[in-house]
């Protein structure tokens, strides 16, 4: 099956600082790539749509300027968390899509999530 | 507003107890819906139906969607401790493939040696 990995796995840090997250796509190229983050005893909750070559599409209440989206190529998408602060902390997880060959059919396969702490 | 919605939101049972794991959504323009199973990391895919009423099955565990009543249930058989995890259903809609998808809250399914 696909495979899709994150680093880092996990990372705490200070309030105010930026963190990198990134999410790839091992033996497949990925035209989209999703992020997500999930609170404690939450479900997973949609942030962007990441497309390579182009904007991110953010869901509304996602700050853009806050949580930066680039998809640089067909493996490779990074999220960003700016000026950070403790209100950040979560799981965040990407995922990427692969088309399965049919007209509506496609699977996402999901990175294995990195953890935030923010302090 | 589209919404998924599952059901029981947590279940606790013991070693080969069947379970069932209901999902319905009320989405525009239903493209397929997923399950999927989190344990402490992130979700594995587990089933992807977009046909009514035929049954996809791996293991002890399948899947079936009802268009009709905008829902689809989750089957676990013989149940074993390892089947303990947080179980997702999502939905793919949209006029447009986006592929984006909308999560239930998941039922967290407990079994008890």
């Amino acid at each position: 099956g696909a495979v899709v990995s994150q680093h880092p796995s996990w990372v705490i840090c200070k309030s105010g600082t930026s963190v990198k997250i990134e999410c790839r796509s091992l033996d497949f190229q990925a035209t989209t790539m999703f992020w997500y983050r999930q609170f404690p005893k939450q479900s997973l909750m949609l942030m962007a749509t990441s497309n390579e070559g182009s904007k991110a599409t953010y869901e509304q209440g996602v700050e853009k300027d806050k949580f930066l989206i680039n998809h640089a190529s067909l493996t490779l998408s990074t999220l960003t968390v700016t000026s950070a602060h403790p209100e950040d902390s979560s799981f965040y997880i990407c995922s990427a899509r692969a088309p399965t060959g049919t007209p509506s059919g496609y699977e996402q396969y999901f990175g294995p999530g990195t953890r935030l702490t923010v302090t | 507003e589209d919404k998924v919605v599952q059901s029981p939101l947590s279940l606790v049972v013991h070693e080969g107890d069947t379970v069932t794991l209901n999902c319905s959504y009320e989405v525009t323009n239903f493209r397929s819906l997923l399950w999927y199973k989190q344990e402490k990391k992130a979700p594995t895919f587990l089933f992807m139906l977009t046909s009514s009423g035929i049954e996809k099955k791996s293991g002890r565990l399948s899947s079936i969607l009802d268009k009709k009543e905008l829902s689809s249930i989750l089957n676990i058989t013989a149940t074993q401790t390892g089947d303990s995890a947080i179980y997702l259903c999502a939905v793919n809609h949209g006029s447009s493939n986006t592929g984006k998808l909308i999560f239930g809250q998941g039922t967290t399914l407990q079994v008890k040696p």
